[in-house]
């Protein structure tokens, strides 16, 4: 099974602040992976996949980049909504998807 | 607007067995590959099984496999997963999720609610 390893595993910041989660994969995905945000209590929802493509409602301070085996989401101006546990899933077709261990961003 | 709905989660012995279901609308059932993915609470997503469009082909994670089986109804826009020899590792909030489509990777594009099982004696 391919690895995925997510750093922070927290990350105490501040409206306005720019946050960069990284997510490392054990072996390389080419541009197979996605980005959710989890909010407490509720289901994750799909914020990019294909390393790079935001779903159409987020907004545009979210951005992720990367290929291979390290890729990158970065929120460039924090908004009181984006407080909320972040996770990384490779989606390669080769099962099975594997995910993060999240990154909880609070402040 | 799309919509997907769990149910059948319960309070279940170990060893026991439990049938979830999932009920979708708002979008064209039959023409995605299906998922269940669980979150034990307090942790992280984890992968449980996928079902093809057709019903045709399904696969699963090492830690359920040959205890769990995933089907589907296209003509009622719904999807199972039958959970047989439960194990209190199994406990969790299970999601049933769309697949984003479009060929070769698994992306988890839309998520229900989530049901609790919960496993314990």
């Amino acid at each position: 099974d391919i690895q995925m390893t997510q750093s922070p595993s927290s990350v105490s910041a501040s409206i306005g602040d720019r946050v960069t989660i990284t997510c490392r994969a054990s072996q390389d995905i080419s541009t197979y992976l996605a980005w959710y945000q989890q909010r407490p209590g509720k289901a994750p929802n799909l914020l990019i996949f294909g390393a790079s493509n935001l779903q159409s409602w987020v907004p545009s301070r979210f951005s992720g980049s990367g290929s291979g085996t390290d890729f990158t989401l970065t929120i460039s101006s924090l908004q009181p909504e984006d407080f909320a546990t972040y996770y990384c899933q490779q989606a390669n077709s080769f099962l099975p998807p594997t995910f993060g261990g999240g990154t909880k961003v609070e402040i | 607007e799309m919509e997907l709905v769990e149910s059948g989660g319960l309070v279940v012995q170990p060893g026991g067995s439990l049938r979830l279901s999932c009920a979708t609308s708002g979008f064209m059932f039959g023409d995605y590959t299906m998922h269940w993915v669980r979150q034990a609470p307090g942790r992280g997503l984890e992968w449980v099984s996928l079902i093809t469009w057709n019903g045709n082909t399904a696969y699963y994670s090492d830690s359920v496999k040959g205890r769990f089986t995933i089907s589907r109804d296209n003509r009622k826009n719904s999807l199972f997963l039958q959970m047989n020899r439960l194990r209190i590792e199994d406990t969790a909030f299970y999601y049933c999720a769309k697949d984003l489509g479009g060929g070769d990777s698994y992306y988890f594009h839309s998520w229900g609610q989530g049901t609790l099982v919960t496993v314990s004696s």
